[in-house]
């Protein structure tokens, strides 16, 4: 089966440009997740999504990122206005329901310069 | 936040030898996964262990369990030049609520 893709897998912007990161889950997976990791650190938790339904977004700065899963499969993750210390690898991640296994995406590299 | 610690922060050993990585984590779990990240990629499953066993084995891996300390240990043995990455621990504290450890950075020397 295909893996979870993600893009771009590299993205520079200035700070206070807009960025939009994109997932497209393993078929049939309802849970999808969208993880924050910085260099050399393990992956924090940003958003996790059953189906359609934003079931935990207490970590996302709602200020200035917002997400949506529109059907319940592809989801978009956006930045506006993105700032310096938003540089950090954003790993989208899907698992079946009560299976607990994750998989992941290669991730999108963003840098704000 | 991170859920979990793991220890050593970073591990250098030889081909051949076997490495041993332990993880801390602060509440109640229903699984704990260990998980493999080669630089620049994304998280690979590696095994997964529920909160009612106490070890578990998948090839070179062998995964210790202990709820009552809430601590868990990951050992590859014989360990190969290409385990060379991070490795992370990470908690389901139910409702599939994954959180991840700060990880392990594992080199092996051929």
């Amino acid at each position: 089966e295909a893996g979870v893709v993600q893009s771009p897998r590299y993205k520079i912007i200035e700070k206070k440009q807009p960025v939009a990161f994109w997932c497209n889950p393993i078929s049939g997976h309802n849970t999808l997740y969208w993880y924050l990791q910085n260099l050399g650190q393990g992956p924090e938790l940003l958003i996790r999504y059953e189906n359609e339904e934003a079931v935990d977004d207490s970590q996302l700065p709602k200020d200035r990122f917002s997400a949506e899963r529109l059907k319940g499969v592809d989801s978009t993750l956006k930045i506006q206005p993105a700032e310096l210390g938003d540089s950090a690898v954003y790993l989208c991640a899907s698992s079946r329901e009560n299976t607990g296994e994750l998989f992941f995406g290669e991730g999108s590299r963003l840098t704000v310069l | 936040s991170q859920q979990g610690e793991e220890d050593p922060q970073a591990l250098s050993i030889q081909e051949g030898e076997n490495a041993t990585m332990n993880c801390s984590y602060k509440t109640s779990i229903n699984n704990l996964q260990w998980y493999r990240q080669n630089s620049g990629r994304g998280l690979v499953h590696l095994i997964l262990i529920r909160s009612n066993e106490r070890e578990k084995h998948s090839g070179r891996l062998r995964v210790t369990l202990d709820t009552s300390k809430k601590s868990s240990s990951l050992l590859i043995t014989a360990s190969r030049a290409a385990d060379t990455a991070s490795y992370f621990c990470a908690t389901d504290g139910g409702y599939q609520k994954v959180t991840f450890g700060t990880g392990t950075k594992l080199q092996v020397i051929p």
